[in-house]
């Protein structure tokens, strides 16, 4: 199976902004989601496709993708953005046919 | 308002079973896609098992292949885990999401649960 690899933690100053990474084969043919999560809360989907916001999400976030690098973007990060990220999209092997990365603890400071 | 309930967690024996049930409301259950998704205390999110929305294709992942099984009944709204032969590894809070798509390269998971515990242990 393919794997997708994120940097386990990321910090940056309120206001500032942050990008989040994942990077796998598998971002080679397919689109990442990224979802956000905070302590003891579900996953929220934040960003999917090519660069889509679901109803209720911050302009603020944005996605990109080149090669097998998939990118989430905070433009002016919030307090209110500290939390675990992960990316998420199908797996080129299809065995599991979907995979996640491991995560990225967000800290705004 | 789009609602997905979890229930079903609790605590039970390694060996042992317990079912699982998600409970949707506020959309066209039926239309769905829908998927289990595992956490492990302290982890990552872990994918654990799909089926299509007429309940005609199904997938699992390897950790639990032959051991759980998923389905849905859609007169009831309702997403079904039953975990058979539990491992002390199983233990996580366990999410149904739903799963949704645009095209054959892109595809999310929303909306989410808010998880119910299982809790494999002697």
């Amino acid at each position: 199976s393919s794997e997708l690899t994120q940097d386990p933690a990321v910090s940056v100053a309120l206001g500032q902004t942050v990008r989040i990474t994942c990077q796998g084969d598998s971002l080679r043919s397919y689109y990442a989601s990224w979802y956000q999560q905070k302590p003891g809360q579900a996953p929220v989907l934040v960003i999917y496709g090519k660069n889509n916001r679901p109803s209720g999400i911050p302009d603020r976030f944005s996605g990109s993708s080149s090669g097998n690098t998939a990118s989430l973007t905070i433009t002016g990060a919030q307090a209110e953005d500290e939390a675990d990220y992960y990316c998420n999209s199908r797996d080129s092997s299809g065995n599991p046919p979907w995979v996640f990365g491991g995560g990225t603890k967000l800290t705004v400071l | 308002e789009v609602q997905l309930v979890e229930s079903g967690g609790g605590l039970v024996q390694p060996g042992g079973s317990l079912r699982l049930s998600c409970a949707a409301s506020g959309f066209t259950f039926s239309s769905y896609e829908m998927n289990w998704v595992r956490q492990a205390p302290g982890k990552g999110l872990e994918w654990v098992s799909y089926i299509s929305s007429s309940g005609s294709t199904i997938y699992y992942a390897d950790s639990v292949k032959g051991r759980f099984t998923i389905s849905r009944d859609n007169a009831k709204n309702s997403l079904y885990l039953q975990m058979n032969s539990l491992r002390a590894e199983d233990t996580a809070v366990y999410y149904c999401a739903g799963g949704r798509s645009s095209s054959w390269y892109e595809d999310w998971f929303d909306p989410w649960g808010q998880g119910t515990l299982v809790t494999v242990s002697s």
